[in-house]
């Protein structure tokens, strides 16, 4: 089953509008959430990271909003460029004793109109 | 600079044949994981490790084998490829934080 969701699947909007992508978990006790940046014909890159005891990251032009309660996140990205069209992946870690292992939401493709 | 390599980038194998994707880390890290990568499932992980000598199975395992040799190096061995086993993989390395450093990908195709 997938313990982490995204959506949308796939986004659009133009340049200079905000994007807005969402995440969702089910495991409580995640307590670590990155977002990666993938560019086609490469390996994904992190972006933004935000842990539990925090509700708000920002890094320039993004942000990450998060809601432990509702076991929800989002990634806001304002003034969007079209260098910033790319696969976006959402990301949980569960503490294992030192290695920290990702589970993957299924990632949404954003695509920013000039 | 730091980086993680992988080779070959590109792999055509046929079906029963043995396969071995490499992975190079220059970050010192010492834990190291394979993924695969496909559309609707994002990144699963297939095997990781916690340091030379060790291998650990993750999420989807079965068919696959991985090997450790040193800190630098991590292999992911097909040795049954089946078409199924068709996808980009990725290794990555990571310290004792939770972040995770990827390598550029190769792209396999099982005939």
């Amino acid at each position: 089953q997938q313990q982490v969701r995204q959506s949308p699947q796939s986004l659009t909007v133009w340049e200079g509008e905000t994007a807005i992508l969402n995440c969702s978990y089910e495991d409580s006790t995640f307590n670590y959430f990155p977002w990666y940046q993938q560019f086609p014909g490469e390996g994904p890159a992190l972006l933004i990271s935000i842990s539990s005891v925090s509700d708000k990251k920002e890094d320039g032009r993004f942000t990450i909003f998060f809601n432990k309660r509702e076991k929800k996140l989002s990634l806001h990205i304002t003034d969007s460029q079209p260098g910033d069209s790319a696969t976006y992946f959402c990301a949980a870690s569960i503490p294992t004793g030192g290695n920290n292992k990702l589970t993957f939401g299924q990632g949404t493709v954003l695509s920013v109109i000039p | 600079e730091a980086a993680v390599t992988q080779s070959p980038r590109n792999k055509v194998a046929v079906t029963g044949g043995k396969v071995t994707l490499s992975c190079n880390q220059t970050n010192n890290h010492n834990n190291m994981y394979w993924y695969r990568q496909d559309t609707g499932h994002g990144l699963r992980l297939i095997h990781y490790s916690y340091g030379a000598g060790s291998t650990e199975k993750g999420d989807i395992p079965d068919g696959y084998k991985a090997s450790r040799p040193s800190q630098e190096n991590f292999s992911l061995i097909l040795e049954l490829a089946t078409p199924s086993q068709t996808s980009v993989y990725f290794c990555a390395s990571g310290g004792g934080g939770a972040e995770q450093y990827f390598g550029p990908g190769t792209r396999l195709t099982v005939l």
